[in-house]
Formats: structure tokens, C-alpha cells, sequence
């Protein structure tokens, strides 16, 4: 069965600060892996996605994540934070076995202190 | 456009008044899902659709109904509401799973169940 585990409900980081966002799953199939972005009163909009091409995935608004089968981690980064990046990010875990089982993790809300 | 519309975006009603939250996507695309987000529980999946007159159980169907008549509905039913399903909703669509599983997301339902 598949699961993704994000570490910390809540990250605060600075502006110009290195954002780190932490996300591991457990899936008995190869993995497609995905960070989703929602802003206060939107639906999740999708930031980068892994689909094994490359382990390094850059996605928009400078985040990218790199998947590391080792560590069973997808974990999302920004080299410098902005004020717009206050939002929740979904870490979450699909596969290719059938359905539309697609899991998410419960969510890091991001705060940006000016 | 390419999106995902919901309907009501808010929504308070009486327990055991059977309401309907409508979803529509003009994306063509044969995979939708419902989901409810809670604090701290991230998004949880009640139902989802692979096709037209397919649906399947997600991790949380107690007291939910679905159909898929159409590929571009996927009308989520509340026969008898409980104050336990007050929550957000969002309906999801995606041309399949796996690699192609990036989901559309609306901007979501928020319901009260007094």
C-alpha cells in the first residue's frame, strides 16, 4: 500500500532563506511522485511532478525536489523564499496499478517572515 | 479554459437534508475524484471515477454517493448530512493515473452541516 509522510505541519523560514519541505512515501511500485501548492481559498494547483525521467525535478516559482529511491524521499526546495511562497504544499504518491488512487500527505503549511 | 468548476463554493444546510455538490471538467479527461480536506488530515479521497458509469470507493466513502453519467459530471451526494461531514471538498480530474496523473483540481466546496 502506498503513503506519503510529510515531517512538520508547520516550516517558518525567513525571506531570502532556503526553504526546505520535507516529504517521504512508501509505494511497492515505482513511484510517481507529486508536489501540489494551495493558496488561502483555492484548490491545489500542481507545482512538479516525478515521473522517473530524471531525479531532479525543477516545477515553477523556482521549486524543484529530487527523488532519492534510497531515502524514499521527494522533498521540496526553493534556494531563496519570497512572501508569496506562504501557502500549503500537498506532498503525494500515484502509481500505475489501476484507479485513481492517488494519496496526499496532510500538508505543510509554509510561513515567510519578512 | 482548462478547469475544474465546482458547485455551490459554500454551502450550510440541516442535518439529514440530502444535497447534491455538482463537478464539471471540459478537459476530456476520463479519471475525477472527490476529496475532502480536513486539518491536519491533508486530502482524503471519498470517491473516484476511471470512466463514464466506473466508480470505486476511495479511503473515506461512508455517507457519500457518486455517479458518472457523463464524462464531464461527476456530482457528489449527501443523502443524509452529518455535522461529521463538515469539511472542504474539492473534485479532481486527470487524463489517467500514474504519469499522466496530475490532477486539475476545482476551488472547492465548503460545507457546514448544522
Amino acid at each position: 500500500a502506498q503513503s506519503v509522510t510529510q515531517l512538520g505541519s508547520h516550516v517558518s523560514v525567513s525571506e531570502g532563506a532556503l526553504v526546505l519541505l520535507r516529504c517521504n512515501y512508501s509505494s511497492s511500485v515505482p513511484p510517481y511522485l507529486f508536489w501540489y501548492v494551495q493558496y488561502p481559498n483555492q484548490g491545489l494547483q500542481l507545482l512538479l511532478k516525478y515521473t522517473s525521467a530524471a531525479t531532479l525535478v525543477k516545477g515553477i516559482n523556482g521549486f524543484e525536489a529530487e527523488f532519492k529511491k534510497s531515502e524514499t524521499s521527494f522533498h521540496l526546495t526553493k534556494p531563496s523564499a519570497h512572501m508569496s511562497d506562504a501557502a500549503e504544499y500537498f506532498c503525494a504518491v500515484s502509481d500505475d496499478t489501476g484507479g485513481f488512487k492517488t494519496i496526499f500527505g496532510a500538508g505543510t503549511r509554509l510561513f515567510v517572515k519578512a | 479554459e482548462a478547469q475544474v468548476t465546482q458547485n455551490p463554493r459554500y454551502l450550510i444546510t440541516v442535518t439529514g437534508k440530502k444535497l447534491t455538490v455538482t463537478c464539471s471538467q471540459n478537459m476530456n479527461h476520463e479519471y475525477m475524484s472527490w476529496y475532502r480536506q480536513d486539518p491536519g488530515l491533508g486530502l482524503r479521497q471519498i470517491y473516484y471515477s476511471m470512466n463514464v458509469e466506473v466508480t470505486d470507493k476511495g479511503d473515506v466513502p461512508e455517507g457519500y454517493k457518486v455517479s458518472r453519467k457523463e464524462k464531464r459530471n461527476f456530482p457528489l451526494i449527501l443523502e443524509s448530512p452529518s455535522p461529521n461531514q463538515t469539511s472542504l471538498y474539492f473534485c479532481a480530474s486527470s487524463l489517467r493515473t500514474g504519469v499522466f496523473g496530475e490532477a486539475f483540481f476545482g476551488q472547492g466546496t465548503r460545507l457546514t452541516v448544522v
